[in-house]
């Protein structure tokens, strides 16, 4: 079965705090792709990274970082000194052999000032 | 680059009325998907189209919803007749190939009352 788990529902730091959303998938599939996806009031989603599974580099771009381990099966994703436009909710999404994208449930990050 | 366009940004529908969506995704992007969001959750995949074929429809209530992509480009997504509990966003996505981002357009608001 393809899975998506983002245990925490809601998040709340203050401006300048470090924060990491976490996600935990299942797949019984070798080649995979996981995404993270940032939706913000708006409504539309907006792509942040992906990444597939025989590449377990941690990246960075700007404030952003992405810590894949696949022993753990996780895929957690960091912000750095938190801002208050980072304010959103983040889906992390698993993309496998189903041909399917499937989401988890998201994350709500209020980040206060 | 244009994104990916849906219309109407909102509708709202009384129960049992047929309700259709419209989505236009980037030029050259050969899968198209068609989500539910529900609030409070994350996207739900309803249909996925390669081209103009269906590969996978299998959340579909078919009961009631339809959808159709023409010619491979444009997608419409039906509802007929709705229920309340058809209330939710819904999410037009279109992306190069099946393992590649998404890229979403900001959703239509459906209420149904």
């Amino acid at each position: 079965a393809q899975k998506v788990t983002q245990a925490q529902t809601e998040i709340s730091v203050v401006e300048k705090e470090d924060v990491t959303l976490d996600c935990v998938y299942e797949t019984r599939d070798t080649t995979y792709y996981l995404f993270w996806y940032k939706q913000p009031p708006s409504g539309e989603l907006v792509f942040l990274i992906r990444r597939n599974s025989f590449d377990e580099q941690n990246e960075i771009s700007g404030r952003y970082s992405w810590n894949f381990q696949k022993s753990t099966s996780s895929f957690n994703f960091t912000i750095t000194a938190s801002q208050v436009v980072d304010s959103a909710v983040y889906f992390c999404a698993l993309f496998s052999n189903t041909g399917k994208l499937i989401f988890g449930q998201g994350t709500t990050l209020q980040v206060k000032p | 680059e244009a994104g990916v366009a849906q219309s109407p940004r909102y509708k709202i529908i009384e129960k049992r009325q047929s309700v259709a969506f419209w989505c236009n995704p980037i030029s050259g992007h050969a899968t198209l998907y068609w989500y539910q969001q529900i609030l409070g959750q994350g996207p739900k995949l309803l249909i996925q189209f390669q081209n103009n074929g269906v590969v996978d429809d299998s959340q579909l209530p078919k009961d009631r919803f339809s959808a159709e992509r023409l010619k491979g480009v444009d997608s419409t997504l039906k509802i007929q007749p709705a229920k309340l509990e058809d209330s939710a966003v819904y999410l037009c996505a279109s992306s190069l190939d099946r393992d590649t981002e998404a890229f979403f357009g900001q959703g239509t608001r459906l209420t149904v009352v």
